[in-house]
């Protein structure tokens, strides 16, 4: 089992509609998340990071974390075509191993 | 101005050669490290250096062999290059080892390999 899993997709969605993008991970004591977005043929590039369970919003992003499920998901809301992208997930564990998942390729149709 | 920066952006050659990526970033971080992604876009740490010294070195052949001159610059050298070693290899940053776990890393623009 891997450290960090996500559903590889691809995850389509029409524009303007939310994006929900899916993550778990395996070592209970995990402390921090990430998210990070790459485009095709670039590197990556963080856009949320969360702690603590429960939402936090930055602007079109809520990232969500559920410690109990050990669950940690993006949403997207008004997806744009500039959004389509691969999402990696990250986690940090209690011993600041900090893994990748393998990231979820989302497609926004115009 | 590019806050990790890594040359060449393409790197092609053939099996048995070696290489080098070079590193550099310009945010005044401590802690450099070099990762690799493959064809499934798993990224997989391969070395982290903390102020020129080298704190992590995960399962990684001894044909790769990092260097680290000061803080702000890190290289990677690959000796007797093998197809397997194609992938995309990413320099990265953080203010600090532990740091990284409260702001993740910057990553550099990457370096493609192909090994032929």
């Amino acid at each position: 089992q891997k450290e960090v899993e996500q559903n590889s997709g691809p995850l389509s969605v029409p524009e303007g509609a939310i994006a929900s993008l899916n993550c778990t991970y395996s070592d209970r004591g995990s402390q921090s998340f990430f998210w990070y977005r790459q485009y095709s043929g670039k590197s990556p590039e963080l856009i949320m990071s969360i702690y603590s369970n429960g939402d936090k919003e930055d602007g079109r992003f809520t990232a969500q974390l559920n410690k109990a499920s050990q669950y940690v998901s993006l949403l997207i809301r008004d997806s744009q075509p500039s959004d389509s992208a691969t999402y990696l997930c990250a986690a940090v564990t209690a011993g600041n191993q900090f893994y990748f998942g393998t990231g979820t390729s989302l497609t926004v149709i115009p | 101005d590019t806050a990790v920066s890594q040359t060449p952006k393409y790197l092609v050659t053939q099996m048995g050669n070696d290489k080098s990526i070079k590193c550099e970033q310009n945010l005044g971080h401590d802690t450099m490290y070099w990762y690799k992604q493959d064809s499934k876009k798993f990224l997989k740490i391969m070395f982290s250096y903390n102020n020129k010294e080298l704190i992590i070195n995960e399962t990684v052949p001894n044909r790769f062999s990092p260097k680290s001159p000061d803080k702000a610059h890190l290289n990677l050298h690959i000796n007797s290059l093998e197809l397997g070693d194609s992938a995309v290899y990413f320099c990265a940053s953080s203010q600090d080892y532990w740091d990284r776990g409260f702001h993740g890393y910057t990553f550099g623009s990457g370096t493609r390999l192909t090994v032929v």
